[in-house]
């Protein structure tokens, strides 16, 4: 079944550890997304991808970085979490048709940075 | 400034009854619309999108409306049900840019109680 995959769902770290978020679709979507989503707050785009070897910053500055080496797989790093980066992070791929972009999410990382 | 407001922020209903939620957007140019449903803890799911010449659109008990003159849209809930708790987040799309830029809103948080 075509889906897309994050891992963890839940993430409890102290500061200044490294960790890599991770997004997965078997959707064969060139298109991919990182959103951070705070409660009550609208989605802020982090990170972005046309496709393999293409990564683009988006609207939020982050101190976070992607990569895409693979058409179905874009993980999200951070260097050294600090306690600012705790939020949710939504990973997306979308589908372009006629209509434009339509987006398909995952279930979301909820990271906390003690 | 391009912006998507939604109203109300959040409702509390009974099951069985019906709802209006309102996307207000000042997205130009335009290229379409569409409403999210956000269950807690995953990621969004589309409902529906509207195009520039479309007025209404059903996907079973959930009915958008679009005015473009007005910038203003509705998406209507008949015959609730619990399962309609979630959020539902307005996602406007322009025509700036060959990915057409979206632009959130921060969602209206539906309760539906027994």
């Amino acid at each position: 079944e075509a889906d897309i995959y994050q891992t963890p769902r839940y993430l409890v770290i102290g500061t200044g550890k490294k960790i890599t978020l991770e997004c997965s679709q078997t959707m064969g979507h060139d298109k991919m997304y990182w959103y951070q989503q705070d409660p009550g707050m609208e989605l802020h785009l982090i990170h972005y991808s046309y496709g393999v070897n293409s990564t683009e910053k988006g609207d939020l500055s982050s101190e976070s970085t992607v990569s895409r080496i693979r058409t179905e797989h874009f993980p999200l790093t951070l260097e050294s979490a600090r306690p600012s980066h705790t939020s949710q992070y939504l990973c997306a791929s979308s589908e372009s048709g006629v209509l434009g972009e339509k987006l398909f999410f995952g279930s979301g990382t909820q990271l906390s940075v003690l | 400034k391009n912006q998507v407001e939604q109203s109300p922020q959040s409702l509390i209903i009974l099951e069985g009854k019906n709802c209006t939620l309102q996307c207000n957007y000042t997205v130009s140019p335009f290229s379409n619309l569409r409403w999210y449903k956000q269950d807690t803890g995953r990621g969004p799911v589309s409902l529906t999108i509207m195009t520039f010449s479309e007025n209404t659109k059903s996907n079973g008990r959930y009915t958008a409306t679009l005015d473009a003159d007005t910038k203003q849209s509705s998406l209507h809930i008949t015959a609730s049900q619990l399962s309609d708790s979630a959020s539902y987040i307005c996602v406007v799309s322009d025509r700036g840019s060959t990915l057409g830029r979206l632009y959130f809103g921060r969602g209206t948080q539906l309760t539906v109680w027994p």
